[in-house]
């Protein structure tokens, strides 16, 4: 089980935003990061915990291993407002299993 | 350019059957392993299907095991999901994505069980 927090966060443009996720068990590095915008399919932004997906600007960061895991947005810009999913992918066979989301929005 | 598009999504009645299909573009496909993802008001994202690129070999989340099918047609580029045995739970965005980690994407279609 997957478990983000918090559910939501209000932050103000330009600050730092920490969002954080737990697993029920260890699932080493094999962790992801998405982004859903509304009305728009999710988007990776960082796997293997901290490694940023193609194209993902800088201010985006993954840390963690093992259960805890961290994804900081520096200096939010206004399309970084959208919802924020973490996703183990350790497991195989495969049962992957994702957070319940953190609800990022404007202060 | 790398796209995915779904199709086949629609109304179906409780226990009811739907076939839906994702063509995909711009890549090798064959060289991919694939999934099904959704995204239902109930339980938010959850993969639902996994298929092999090297030998074909399918996996599913429990909650869909023994009712939905998997498969791939490599010649044309095109990934499969038949469900059977639909419930309202089932209801939702489904998604075709590649890669895991999913890193690409379709724009999912809607799958809606009512009666």
């Amino acid at each position: 089980v997957m478990t983000q927090s918090p559910a939501t966060l209000s932050v103000s443009p330009g600050e730092r935003a920490t969002l954080s996720c737990r697993a029920s068990q260890s699932v080493s590095r094999n962790l992801a990061w998405y982004q859903q915008r509304p009305g728009q399919a999710p988007r990776l932004l960082v796997y293997g915990a901290s490694t940023r997906a193609t194209g993902v600007p800088p201010r985006f960061s993954g840390s963690g291993s093992g259960t805890e895991f961290t994804l900081t947005i520096s200096s939010l810009q206004s399309e970084d407002f959208a919802v924020y999913y973490c996703q183990q992918y350790y497991n195989w066979p495969p049962q992957y299993t994702f957070g319940q989301g953190t609800q990022l929005e404007i202060k | 350019e790398v796209q995915l598009v779904e199709s086949g999504g629609g109304l179906v009645q409780p226990g009811g059957s739907l076939r839906l299909s994702c063509a995909a573009s711009g890549f090798n496909f064959r060289s991919y392993e694939m999934n099904w993802v959704r995204q239902t008001p109930g339980k938010g994202l959850e993969w639902v299907a996994y298929i092999s690129h090297i030998d074909g070999s399918t996996f599913y989340a429990d909650s869909v095991k023994g009712r939905f099918t998997i498969s791939r047609d490599n010649a044309k580029s095109s990934l499969f999901l038949q469900m059977n045995s639909l419930r309202a739970e089932d209801a939702g965005l489904y998604y075709c994505a590649r890669d895991v980690p999913w890193n690409v994407w379709g724009h999912g279609t809607l799958v809606t069980v009512s009666s």
